[in-house]
């Protein structure tokens, strides 16, 4: 499967632990997306990565998330002091970064704070 | 205002119809636009592209209007696998930004 992939699927913590999630995303782009989406919404933009910069980060982005993306491939994204308000379905996405060029999502990381 | 504005539905509509749903847009800059599809609790996928001279896809239309700021889309002859919320996104070269999706029934 050469998509972007996601890990893990589904993530349940208890309040005020750490999570962190990792995206793959197809080999050949170099912009990838964090985006968070809960039931009836669309997904609301958290932070993307040009290569291995973090370019832009969503007001969204408390000061618990933090993502990275060391070598301009995979990315991680980590929650700290998980709260309630965190759950959520935390999509990745990547795309060439041109112009007219979709974004490939990857499944998700269901994420349930309990 | 928000940035990208969708009717949240949901739009019951008998198969066999042709249903169409708006999506108007904010930013006059937004350089490219497209239409994805999501299942419930699945992850969108594109469904189409929409270029500035409209295009077709088998039953489904995408049509720009740069001059009102909105994009549509057109489902011909509806089937029952069409049910899903369908989500438009605008490029801002920068960034991808989302409507929250139009719900779509196809009932029997």
């Amino acid at each position: 499967d050469t998509g972007v992939s996601q890990d893990p699927r589904h993530k349940i913590t208890k309040r005020g632990q750490n999570v962190t999630f990792r995206c793959d995303p197809i080999s050949e782009h170099n912009r990838l997306y964090w985006y968070r989406q809960t039931l009836g919404q669309g997904p609301e933009f958290l932070t993307y990565f040009q290569n291995e910069a973090q370019l832009e980060k969503s007001r969204l982005l408390s000061d618990r998330f933090s993502a990275e993306r060391p070598k301009g491939s995979f990315s991680t994204l980590e929650i700290q002091r998980t709260e309630q308000g965190d759950s959520a379905m935390y999509l990745c996405a990547s795309s060439t970064g041109q112009l007219n060029t979709e974004a490939f999502f990857g499944q998700g990381t269901r994420l349930t704070v309990v | 205002r928000k940035e990208v504005e969708q009717d949240p539905g949901p739009f019951n509509v008998p198969e066999g119809a042709t249903v169409a749903f708006n999506c108007t847009y904010s930013n006059s800059a937004s350089q490219s636009f497209f239409w994805y599809r999501q299942d419930c609790r699945k992850e969108p996928k594109l469904l189409m592209s929409v270029y500035s001279s409209g295009n077709e896809d088998g039953r489904f239309t995408a049509q720009l209007n740069r001059a009102s700021q909105y994009i549509s889309l057109l489902i011909r002859d509806s089937k029952l696998s069409d049910s899903a919320t369908y989500l438009c996104v605008v490029n801002m070269g920068y960034q991808l930004i989302w409507g929250a999706g139009t719900k779509l029934i196809i009932k029997p």
